[in-house]
């Protein structure tokens, strides 16, 4: 599986979007990209995931970019409580891509 | 609910104890992988499975066992415990193909004296 780079940490204001960006300049063709996070010592969460076209759910969108090397977990209107870890993955889950490696992440403090 | 579920959430062991990390999921996922964590630190991988029989090591394997007898049941084994393994450790689950993401249990946090 390709590696992902992810600032260590990030500040957003409460109410505004938060950008996480995601470089992953080595991503196969058949590898999606996944972000999840992490509330304090608690389970990661998946958020969402993506091959090449935009996506948006509940949760966040994900915008990669079109060369697919590098891409942008948005999180519209950021609360209290998305402060977290955010991780970053790339993985190719139809051919296998089992060995899983989760870097260290982004710390996103979101203040009042 | 469905999800996976890990026993115990807490536990403190003596150095050159044994003891097993019980890890069960009732989704019919055949992927299921054991990661821990340390302070501060991202999820380093220790094993996986990608059905029930087979196993593989992930970047941090060394005294840990596991196996997979069930599809449900992923235990992981400390062998003789040492404080460096004194972390949190979670347990994941996902299906082999398909596109969705890891389901992860809320964690063992272990600690090794």
């Amino acid at each position: 599986d390709a590696k992902t780079t992810q600032p260590p940490s990030m500040d957003c204001a409460e109410g505004r979007a938060a950008n996480l960006p995601c470089n992953h300049s080595t991503i196969s063709g058949n590898e999606y990209v996944y972000w999840y996070r992490q509330i304090h010592s608690q389970g990661p969460q998946y958020i969402i995931h993506g091959l090449k076209n935009n996506e948006t759910n509940e949760m966040a969108s994900l915008i990669i970019t079109e060369d697919r090397k590098s891409s942008t977990l948005i999180l519209p209107h950021a609360t209290l409580r998305d402060t977290a870890v955010y991780y970053c993955i790339v993985r190719a889950p139809n051919t296998g891509g089992f060995k899983t490696i989760f870097g260290a992440g982004t710390r996103l403090f979101v203040k009042a | 609910n469905a999800g996976v579920t890990q026993t115990p959430k807490f536990q403190v062991l003596k150095t050159g104890q044994s003891m097993t990390l019980q890890c069960a999921q009732d989704m019919n996922h055949e992927y299921m992988s054991w990661y821990r964590q340390d302070p501060g630190m991202g999820l380093r991988l220790i094993h996986y499975s990608v059905g029930a029989g087979i196993t593989d090591q992930g970047e941090v394997p060394n005294g840990y066992n596991v196996s997979r007898s069930t599809t449900e049941d992923f235990p992981l084994r400390l062998l003789s415990a040492a404080p460096s393994q004194t972390s949190v450790y979670f347990c994941a689950s996902s299906q082999s193909r398909g596109v969705d993401g890891y389901t992860f249990g809320s964690g063992t946090r272990l600690t090794v004296v």
